[in-house]
């Protein structure tokens, strides 16, 4: 089947512009989740979305980022008035809810240039 | 708060040897899961391997296994019979709390290098 599918795959946009990155999960996916990637580093988690509701958006570094999810399907991610610290890959991932462990599944990533 | 650190930036092996690569965790949390995942070059993120808090055994999954030591909150990932293919970033990544989802903590990661 289908995984989670990102787009852009690459955007390029100049410091105090708006950007949204969105995220399609795989289908049947109840909770789907949102990271920031800096180059050479580890995950960072900035919201996750169970349905519809985000019940943890503790990693939304400030009031410019924002998200919102349309159901049990496809999420979007905006950042506004980029700066370039917000240069980044951004990670979507969406996993299952009923099982023991219930493995997050990634996309390929939208790689964020803010000049 | 949750941590996992990964103490090994980078690390060699030669093909066909097995690897250990270090992960320690920091919760206070007694309801937890430990999670490996590898990151190629061509970014994409595969599961690897999981191990909850609970579980008695070791985790394994084919070459891969689980070095699970409590006491010290370590959860080391072996790879056995290195392939090239193998090089890659590997992160370790720690879900606390009673749900069986949730927000994951990831670590720096360690590169590891299959040398042939």
């Amino acid at each position: 089947g289908a995984g989670v599918s990102q787009s852009p795959s690459n955007k390029v946009t100049e410091k105090g512009k708006d950007v949204e990155l969105r995220c399609d999960p795989i289908s049947g996916h109840t909770a789907l989740y949102w990271y920031r990637q800096r180059l050479g580093q580890g995950l960072e988690f900035l919201i996750y979305f169970q349905g519809n509701s985000a019940p943890d958006k503790s990693g939304l570094p400030s009031d410019r980022f924002s998200a919102e999810r349309t159901g049990e399907s496809v999420s979007t991610l905006t950042i506004q008035r980029t700066q370039q610290e917000d240069s980044a890959v951004y990670l979507c991932a969406s996993s299952l809810t009923s099982g023991t462990h219930n493995e997050q599944f990634f996309g390929p990533g939208t790689r964020l240039t803010v000049l | 708060a949750q941590k996992i650190t990964q103490t090994q930036p980078g690390m060699f092996v030669q093909e066909k040897e097995a690897v250990t690569l270090d992960c320690t965790y920091d919760t206070s949390d007694p309801s937890y899961g430990l999670f490996w995942y590898k990151q190629p070059s061509s970014g994409e993120m595969i599961f690897l391997i999981y191990q909850g808090s609970y579980d008695q055994q070791n985790a394994t999954e084919g070459r891969y296994s689980l070095n699970f030591q409590k006491a010290r909150k370590s959860a080391n990932l072996v790879i056995s019979a290195s392939q090239l293919g193998d090089s890659a970033m590997y992160f370790c990544a720690m879900r606390v709390g009673g749900t069986s989802y949730g927000k994951l903590t990831f670590g720096q990661g360690t590169i590891l290098t299959v040398h042939p």
